[in-house]
């Protein structure tokens, strides 16, 4: 089975450029995360859909931050103007409510590694 | 204070060793709790996944939960040198709700 793909894999571009990454969840799930993770703060969350609505975008850093998901099987993640600052690892995760509103685990992907320069 | 500590390591052991990892939390609320296993860059993959306080166990792998103390454990038994990443824990306050890691732990398992 597919897990989680995420796009680019790598991607190194200038400040002040506009930066998009893409996440494919797995079929059939319902919750979608974005996280970030850097050596110092370790892995964070930015914001998290269920049923492709934003339920909590707290975690979003600046306005500069905006995420959307037009359907179930595709989210973006986008940064305009990028900063030096915003380089990081950005995993995208999703996950399945189980019956009885059980909690079931999220799946990784394995992230884009974002270089702001 | 953090919510979730972790002593990032590095943690260096024998092939075969019993490896003992764990994080404390300060919120009393957190009710599912998880270990990831991350490689160099990839992503963290699920190892153990429970539900309040308790014992579970998987293979060579047992996670300990008391949450009395705010103490949960990932235990590694016969350690390969196949375990050696970073090992992260996780925890949520409700159902398909968002993850709070710690730091992670990282472990090398030397032939």
């Amino acid at each position: 089975d597919a897990g989680v793909i995420q796009s680019p894999r790598h991607e190194v571009t200038e400040m002040g450029q506009e930066v998009t990454l893409r996440c494919k969840p797995i079929s059939g799930h319902d919750y979608l995360f974005w996280y970030r993770q850097t050596m110092m703060r370790g892995l964070e969350l930015l914001i998290y859909f269920n049923n492709n609505v934003p339920i909590d975008d707290s975690g979003m850093p600046e306005d500069r931050f905006s995420a959307k998901m037009p359907n179930a099987s595709f989210s973006t993640l986008k940064i305009q103007p990028s900063e030096p600052r915003d380089s990081a690892v950005y995993f995208c995760a999703s996950s399945l409510r189980g019956p009885n509103l059980s909690n079931q685990p999220q799946h990784f992907g394995d992230g884009t590694r974002l270089s702001i320069l | 204070q953090k919510e979730v500590e972790q002593d990032p390591g590095p943690l260096s052991v024998p092939e075969g060793a019993i490896v003992s990892l764990n994080c404390t939390y300060s919120n009393s609320a957190f009710q599912y709790f998880m270990w990831y296993r991350q490689y160099s860059r990839k992503g963290p993959e699920l190892l153990m996944y429970t539900y309040s306080s308790g014992n579970k166990e998987d293979g060579r792998f047992t996670a300990q939960v008391d949450k009395s103390s705010k103490y949960i454990s990932l235990f590694i038994r016969d350690s390969q040198p196949s375990d050696s990443a970073t090992y992260l824990c996780a925890m949520s306050f409700a159902g398909n709700t968002p993850l709070v890691f710690g730091k992670g732990t990282r472990l090398s398992v030397i032939a």
